[in-house]
């Protein structure tokens, strides 16, 4: 089955400075890739996500990256501000043969004023 | 409109007692998951539900772990003799479609004391 690392597991930033989280992915089938956001005493929230017929994609402050040779992918946040502190998830997963999301085991990421 | 809600938000149960978690999905959408989170760590996947098709239970940890889904829509995790190491959130998610855009609800925070 898939496995899916995710690095670094915290990450504590600056307000304003940028955050990098980094996934790796190990089934070459795979071909959808989304980030959740989760705050404390809440489930995950779909931020952003990247299917594998292209290789970046943007949303305001927040963009994913996907190199698919190399089967990495990455979360990028600009302009960080104190609510983007959370913990964040990549995951994986392809249509077919696959019924379920296979996530990282999170970033928590800590934006400090 | 309104999102994947579960109920209940907290349980505290005695080693040994069943316990039944309740999901509700957004409406429409066919497909439905369900997954546990232990503290500090990633999702993990346990069933899915697609339609009338018959369901993926390949992540149930033991047989005491059950789930159903009535009518196509609202869904009961059922937990029997529950052990300390159940304890965690589980987190039921719906999509229109597997397994791409899955929504979360809040989670059921399980404590088995």
């Amino acid at each position: 089955g898939e496995n899916v690392e995710q690095h670094p597991s915290t990450l504590s930033v600056q307000e304003g400075d940028s955050a990098v989280i980094k996934c790796t992915y190990s089934d070459s089938a795979s071909n959808y890739f989304p980030w959740y956001k989760q705050e404390l005493g809440k489930g995950p929230q779909l931020i952003i996500d990247i299917r594998s017929n292209v290789g970046e994609k943007k949303d305001q402050r927040i963009a994913v990256t996907l190199n698919k040779t190399a089967k990495h992918f990455s979360l990028h946040i600009t302009e960080t501000q104190p609510e983007d502190s959370a913990v964040y998830f990549c995951a994986a997963s392809r249509q077919t043969g696959a019924n379920n999301l296979f996530f990282g085991t999170g970033t928590r990421l800590t934006v400090i004023p | 409109g309104a999102g994947v809600s579960q109920s209940p938000s907290n349980k505290v149960t005695e080693k040994g007692k069943d316990v039944e978690l309740r999901c509700d999905p957004i409406s429409g959408h066919t497909a439905l998951y369900w997954y546990r989170q232990s503290l500090g760590q990633g999702l993990e996947f346990l069933i899915y539900f697609q339609g009338n098709s018959a369901p993926d239970k390949s992540g149930l940890p033991s047989d005491r772990f059950s789930a159903e889904r009535t009518g196509g829509s609202v869904s009961t995790l059922t937990i029997q003799r529950t052990q300390q190491e159940d304890s965690a959130v589980y987190l039921c998610a719906s999509s229109f479609a597997k397994p791409y855009e899955q929504y979360f609800g809040p989670g059921t925070r399980l404590t088995v004391t």
